[in-house]
């Protein structure tokens, strides 16, 4: 049994480019969450997919975007970006909505 | 939203001791997990416990979901122990979870 993976590890963008992060879940999982944890802070909820539909949203801007594939696996899109957004991403699976979520390595996202 | 505090923010130790990490939360809750942040900033799971008490070798956990509040006990502490502690809970309403703001534990040699 597969765990959670994260693609890319690193990324260093400048600011208004675009980036796309993607998340494979655990085998067998339909939810998947994303997380920004900024450094020195605990990780903040950005959004989560059950079963390929947005099932919550954290206080985040429309340019925060994501989608989830019927394999489960999920992607993290994210428009016109600013410094503060460098961080680290986390994305989460679970079996279901209130479930153990199991989280991945995280991409460390750098914008200059 | 609901609030979650952790406490101590940073606790430094030597090898050997033991530990006491406390997770305060405002609200009932139906989800309560326990992670380690590693240096590399993986979230190992260490106790999925929205009420009760749970041991794993030398980690147990304890939440006492009608006073709002979890313990995450460490003994015997190792120099692999170090890294950040964080207690993150899925409130009633909402699926996501809302995590502390950790606590940093130093295990000395």
């Amino acid at each position: 049994e597969t765990g959670v993976t994260q693609s890319p590890t690193h990324l260093i963008k400048t600011r208004g480019q675009q980036v796309t992060l993607r998340c494979s879940s655990q085998s067998g999982h339909n939810t998947v969450s994303w997380y920004q944890q900024a450094l020195g802070q605990g990780p903040q909820f950005i959004f989560q997919y059950y079963r390929e539909e947005e099932n919550g949203r954290g206080n985040f801007p429309p340019r925060f975007s994501g989608l989830q594939f019927p394999n489960y696996s999920s992607e993290l899109n994210v428009n016109a970006l600013e410094l503060d957004d460098s961080a680290l991403y986390l994305c989460a699976s679970s079996l279901g909505l209130t479930d153990t979520q199991y989280f991945g390595p995280g991409t460390r996202l750098t914008v200059l | 939203g609901i609030q979650v505090e952790q406490s101590p923010p940073d606790l430094i130790l030597q090898e050997g001791a033991n530990s006491t990490l406390r997770c305060n939360f405002s609200d009932s809750v139906n989800n309560l997990q326990w992670f380690h942040q590693n240096p590399w900033g993986q979230l190992i799971n260490l106790f999925y416990i929205p009420s009760g008490t749970k041991q794993n070798g030398r980690l147990s956990a304890t939440t006492v979901a009608t006073e709002r509040y979890s313990l995450l006990y460490i003994s015997s502490s190792q120099t692999t122990d170090s890294g950040v502690y964080f207690c993150a809970v899925g409130d009633q309403g909402a699926q996501k979870l809302v995590f502390g703001q950790g606590t940093r534990l130093t295990i000395n040699p």
